[in-house]
């Protein structure tokens, strides 16, 4: 299946401080998906990718997408311990339509 | 609106059960995605539905089946129960079933195998 690759695994962080994740594949992606799944929660949509070099923000969240379309990133600027949770890319196959998601990171706020 | 229901939130089975799962995805969204999450796998596709028809197959036994109705609830069935298969089971709908729709995930069913 689709190899969507997601580091780093964990990630702890003091209360303002940056954090960012990145998801790599090694064949052109279409487009990418993030999600976000709090602790004892479910995965939840927080944007899309479809350009090359595209960069979309939200607030504190800042989404990338390669130029090569391989790559992808999500900053969070100033994490808060509202950010805790576990952070996944997603990604379709070269056929079909399902999206493959990658290992996740999961982010740990310390106040 | 609703959003995507699944039941049951909790089961715990034996091993060598079978077991059934349900998933009403948001009204008016035709595909509707299973995924099966562990703690060290991550989340692993299992089965994609549109209309009533299976589209996309994960790498899973045999033992792992669905099927999708015509009011696009689905259910997903696993045979003879093993210690591993115990995990967050998730579904996903999306109102289309194109690749550059967001996914809408129900709240999961947490199956224990004893």
């Amino acid at each position: 299946g689709q190899q969507v690759m997601q580091i780093p695994q964990y990630q702890h962080v003091q209360e303002g401080e940056d954090f960012t994740t990145y998801c790599n594949s090694s064949t052109t992606l279409s487009n990418i998906q993030w999600y976000k799944q709090r602790p004892g929660g479910h995965p939840v949509f927080l944007i899309q990718l479809v350009k090359s070099g595209e960069v979309k923000k939200q607030k504190r969240l800042t989404f990338q997408f390669g130029e090569a379309k391989k790559n992808s990133s999500l900053h969070i600027t100033a994490t808060q311990t509202t950010d805790v949770g576990t952070y996944f890319c997603a990604a379709p196959p070269n056929t079909g339509n399902q999206f493959y998601f990658g290992t996740g990171t999961s982010l740990t706020v310390i106040p | 609106k609703a959003g995507v229901t699944q039941t049951p939130r909790y089961l715990i089975k034996t091993r060598g059960q079978q077991v059934t799962l349900s998933c009403s995805p948001i009204s008016g969204h035709r595909s509707v995605s299973w995924y099966q999450q562990t703690p060290g796998q991550g989340l692993q596709f299992l089965f994609e539905y549109f209309s009533e028809t299976q589209r996309n197959k994960g790498n899973f036994p045999g033992r792992f089946s669905g099927r999708q109705f015509s009011n696009s609830r689905s259910e997903m069935n696993v045979s003879t129960l093993e210690l591993g298969d115990s995990a967050l089971y998730l579904c996903a709908s999306r109102r289309q079933g194109s690749a550059n729709t967001e996914a809408f995930f129900g709240q999961g069913t947490r199956l224990t195998v004893v």
